[in-house]
């Protein structure tokens, strides 16, 4: 089974403090994604990375940036946390080459930001 | 571009009743569809998909058919558990791409 593992399911952070999400994949997935749910929006689209050292911005990146220096391991960093930043944050990775593309996700981590 | 329309919740049911949470969608070409569920305090997990028209995906008693003409992949259950009680969510694929559309997500409650 596919294996999506994220380093903290529970995160309380003080704001302009520095914050490091990470996620681990088991299964050689290629696509790496993070995403914020937040309740009324659904699930909103911050960074992908299709490939080691590539990144592509989702639909929401600023204040956000992110990390693959390793196939597996997939972070994101909040440079300056803020209030609005609090939010439940879920890692997911899929394959590429072979489809239809469904995604596989963590267990997510819920950040407060005080 | 590719759009998912679900219907809103919460939707609150009985303990055996029917379940239907209706899914449409805008995309190009035939994508393959997909229903997620989130149990409470979890990250999505997939439930069921369907690659191409008029297949039906099924998992866990539930059962949702692409149907082409509708536009349409809506999710039912003939008889629902208070353990079925999640979020769920109706997905594809943008663009024939990698990255996915998903709804807004319908969140069911069912009491026993």
């Amino acid at each position: 089974d596919v294996k999506v593992t994220q380093s903290s399911r529970y995160l309380v952070k003080r704001t302009g403090e520095k914050v490091f999400l990470e996620c681990v994949q088991d299964m050689d997935h290629e696509n790496m994604f993070w995403y914020r749910q937040d309740p009324g929006l659904g699930l909103r689209l911050i960074y992908f990375s299709y490939d080691v050292k590539m990144k592509e911005k989702g639909d929401i990146p600023e204040g956000y940036s992110v990390s693959r220096e390793k196939k597996e391991r997939f972070s994101l960093i909040l440079e300056s946390a803020s209030t609005n930043q609090t939010s439940m944050y879920l890692c997911a990775s899929s394959h590429t080459i072979r489809g239809p593309y469904e995604q596989y996700f963590g267990p997510g981590t819920r950040l407060t930001v005080t | 571009g590719d759009s998912v329309t679900q219907m809103e919740g919460p939707v609150t049911l009985s303990e055996e009743a029917f379940l239907t949470i209706n899914c449409t969608y805008t995309a190009t070409g035939y994508p393959s569809l997909f229903w997620y569920v989130q149990y409470p305090g979890e990250g999505l997990q997939l439930l069921l998909k369907a690659t191409k028209a008029d297949d039906k995906g099924s998992n866990k008693g539930f059962e949702a058919t692409y149907r082409k003409e509708t536009t349409s992949f809506h999710l039912e259950k003939g008889s629902v558990q208070v353990s079925d009680s999640a979020v769920y969510f109706c997905a594809l694929p943008s663009g024939g791409s990698y990255i996915p559309t998903f709804g807004r997500g319908t969140s069911l409650i069912v009491h026993p």
